[in-house]
């Protein structure tokens, strides 16, 4: 059970957007729609931000929004804010009752 | 709401074993339409899932804990709680507890605010 494989980093200006990709394999992101991503701010709990691929809980901004194609996952964010700066995690069922995190990519706000 | 606080010692020696507790408010352990789980972060590092159970105890581990984690829940308290044995300074990390959601989605959520654990003498 390998860590999902994401960008160190990823950067852009307030109202642009930035997506992170998420790559798995077929034991994991490439099998099962079960991708979610976490939102970490320095000190705090990550925060779920989407589920099952693209889905958005209630009460997280519309510009979040996700996907998939093949083996990875990819989180856009749409108009950035400066709120938005913090690390994402993505997520995945690794199947036999198991999930494998990402590396985590610091998303930075110019 | 559902909210998750964990507990127990932030200092831990080498070689002996880790044991955590996780208290529910605002929600019960007995739901079965959810597990209850661990994950981990050491310091400056990314997530690790370390393991999920459910009520009734039925849990799966991370293979690379596997041998060292042990898991239970007491519905009495409406607590959950994890044991890692022969630890070292490589589980010195922040540990979460979260809910597992496995019906109608598969997210962790919420996540407790976490607790700082060292492996130190």
């Amino acid at each position: 059970q390998s860590a999902l494989t994401q960008p160190r980093s990823v950067s852009g200006s307030p109202g642009q957007s930035v997506t992170i990709s998420c790559t798995g394999t077929s034991s994991d992101v490439g099998t099962y729609n079960f991708v979610s991503w976490y939102q970490q701010h320095p000190g705090k709990a990550p925060k779920l931000m989407i589920y099952d691929v693209s889905e958005r809980p209630s009460g997280v901004p519309h510009r979040f929004s996700g996907s998939k194609s093949g083996h990875t996952a990819s989180l856009t964010i749409s108009g950035l804010q400066a709120e938005d700066e913090a690390e994402y995690y993505c997520c995945s069922y690794a199947g036999s009752y198991t999930w494998v995190f990402g590396g985590g990519t610091k998303v930075t706000v110019l | 709401q559902l909210q998750l606080q964990e507990s127990g010692p932030g200092l831990v020696k080498p070689s002996e074993t880790l044991s955590l507790t996780c208290t529910l408010s605002g929600g019960s352990i007995t739901s079965g339409d959810y597990f209850w789980g661990w994950i981990r972060q050491p310091p400056g590092k990314g997530l690790e899932w370390v393991g999920s159970l459910f009520y009734t105890g039925t849990s799966y581990y991370n293979p690379s804990l596997k041998t060292r984690v042990t898991s239970s829940v007491d519905t009495s308290k409406n607590q959950f709680s994890l044991k890692l044995s022969s630890v070292t300074a490589a589980d010195t990390a922040v540990y979460f507890c979260v809910r597992l959601v496995f019906r109608g989605g598969n997210y962790f959520d919420p996540w407790g605010p976490g607790i700082q654990v060292t492996v130190s003498s």
